[in-house]
């Protein structure tokens, strides 16, 4: 069966910092990977999506950057954290873009920027 | 334009029925799901429903589609407390396959 991890769980940064986070998938081969942001409003935002290795879409201009530098592995970085970059981060896999394409999601990384 | 609405918070009688409601914009989603939210956690896929269909049932679990009206709903039939957690609703963009989701709705369960 298909696991999704995420690391680390929570993290606290001072603003300036850099960030690395870490999702990777098992059980599976060529997943599409997304990442996404939950602010403390609710609401879900698509920040990055890729469709295999080195391949990354950016949804949205920000202070973040994506990167798959293996086939199950998905990183997002920043160099210099922003306040406005806390919130609960959220990676996901489906199985390409036919069918119903289900999103699964991993258990999500909990970042606060002092 | 991509929009997906749902009311914020519901609150129901452990044993009742709970039904959340959600209304997307885009006519041509030809999938609609429902994701679990428990504090903390990330989202657990529930169910989801093709475009052709008007209804499916899983369990306590029944999705309606209207599609005329782009209206969807999820009855929860015997509202546990176990059930207490946001519900999101997301479509899919046909295009290039990304979910758009709701704002979630907020079930609380009273015993």
């Amino acid at each position: 069966s298909q696991t999704i991890h995420q690391w680390p769980a929570t993290l606290v940064q001072p603003v300036g910092s850099p960030l690395s986070l870490e999702c990777t998938v098992e059980g599976t081969s060529n997943p599409n990977l997304y990442w996404y942001r939950q602010a403390a409003g609710r609401g879900l935002q698509l920040l990055f999506y890729s469709v295999g290795i080195g391949q990354i879409s950016s949804e949205v201009p920000q202070n973040l950057s994506a990167s798959r530098p293996q086939d199950r592995q998905f990183i997002l970085s920043s160099k210099k954290l922003l306040l406005s970059d806390s919130g609960f981060y959220l990676c996901a896999w489906s199985m390409g873009l036919a069918g119903s394409n289900e999103q699964f999601f991993g258990p999500g990384t909990r970042l606060t920027v002092l | 334009g991509e929009d997906v609405e749902q009311s914020l918070f519901l609150s129901v009688r452990e044993g009742d029925s709970s039904v959340i409601n959600c209304t997307y914009t885009d006519s041509s989603s030809t999938y609609l799901y429902w994701y679990k939210q428990e504090p903390g956690a990330g989202l657990q896929l529930l169910t989801y429903i093709f475009s052709n269909m008007d209804m499916k049932q899983d369990q306590r679990l029944t999705v309606l589609l209207n599609k005329k009206d782009k209206h969807l709903s999820l009855r929860i039939a015997d509202t546990q407390t176990g059930d207490s957690a946001i519900y999101f609703c997301a479509e899919r963009e046909p295009r290039r396959g990304k979910l758009i989701f709701g704002q979630g709705t907020e079930l609380s369960v009273k015993p």
